[in-house]
């Protein structure tokens, strides 16, 4: 069946440093893949998305690269704010039929 | 803001009872999705619409039931809750029926409490 992984948090990370939550997926043919984010109290908001293999989706600074060979789509940002803390979601959508989301990885940036 | 709204905020009730929750879609998207998000279960999708009609199907139990009226609004009824139902239900809606990002805009949630 689809499934999702994501590395396990909290990740804890100073201001500026350089971000990287890894998420793998498994899924027959070619799902479409999404990061979410969710701050405190609130829902969640889509981040950024990728397609087909090689995409790169990005947004706000964050990007991930749909790499088909690795079925992976890593997020990215190459210097973290405080107000980046927050819940991140990896999800995929196979052909609007299978939506799976990873279990979440809270990120805490410290000033 | 989304632009998605869910009624109630919040919802206190006991097992056995029966819940209806609301969703309002951003004016314009035709789709509306439901999640459950609990603290065991993590985050779920249960059922979408798209344009009055069922289009996906979750992990939702049958004890759970959906539907879209005409102006595109939204219900999500669950009858016969047991405490593990208590979680935070999201409404998501979308322009389209397919692959368009499970639901780009998400409401702020109904945090259900059953006792």
């Amino acid at each position: 069946g689809n499934s999702v992984t994501q590395m396990e948090g909290p990740v804890t990370l100073s201001e500026e440093a350089f971000l990287t939550i890894n998420c793998t997926y498994t899924a027959t043919g070619y799902p479409s893949l999404f990061w979410y984010v969710q701050y405190p109290g609130e829902g969640l908001q889509l981040l950024l998305k990728a397609t087909k293999a090689d995409d790169k989706g990005s947004n706000k600074g964050f990007e991930a690269t749909y790499r088909k060979e690795t079925t992976s789509f890593h997020l990215e940002k190459g210097s973290v704010q405080v107000s980046d803390s927050a819940v991140y979601f990896c999800a995929l959508d196979n052909y609007g039929q299978n939506f799976v989301f990873g279990p979440g990885t809270r990120l805490s940036v410290l000033p | 803001d989304s632009g998605v709204t869910q009624t109630p905020k919040h919802l206190i009730t006991a097992t056995g009872q029966r819940v209806t929750l609301r969703c309002s879609p951003r004016s314009g998207d035709l789709s509306v999705y439901w999640y459950q998000q609990s603290l065991d279960q993590g985050l779920q999708f249960l059922i979408q619409y798209y344009n009055g009609e069922e289009r996906a199907k979750g992990n939702i139990l049958e004890r759970f039931s959906a539907q879209q009226f005409p102006d595109l609004h939204s219900e999500l009824n669950l009858s016969s809750l047991e405490l593990g139902d208590s979680a935070l239900y999201f409404c998501a809606s979308s322009k389209g029926a397919g692959a368009s990002g499970l639901g780009s805009f998400f409401g702020p949630g109904t945090r259900l409490t059953v006792l």
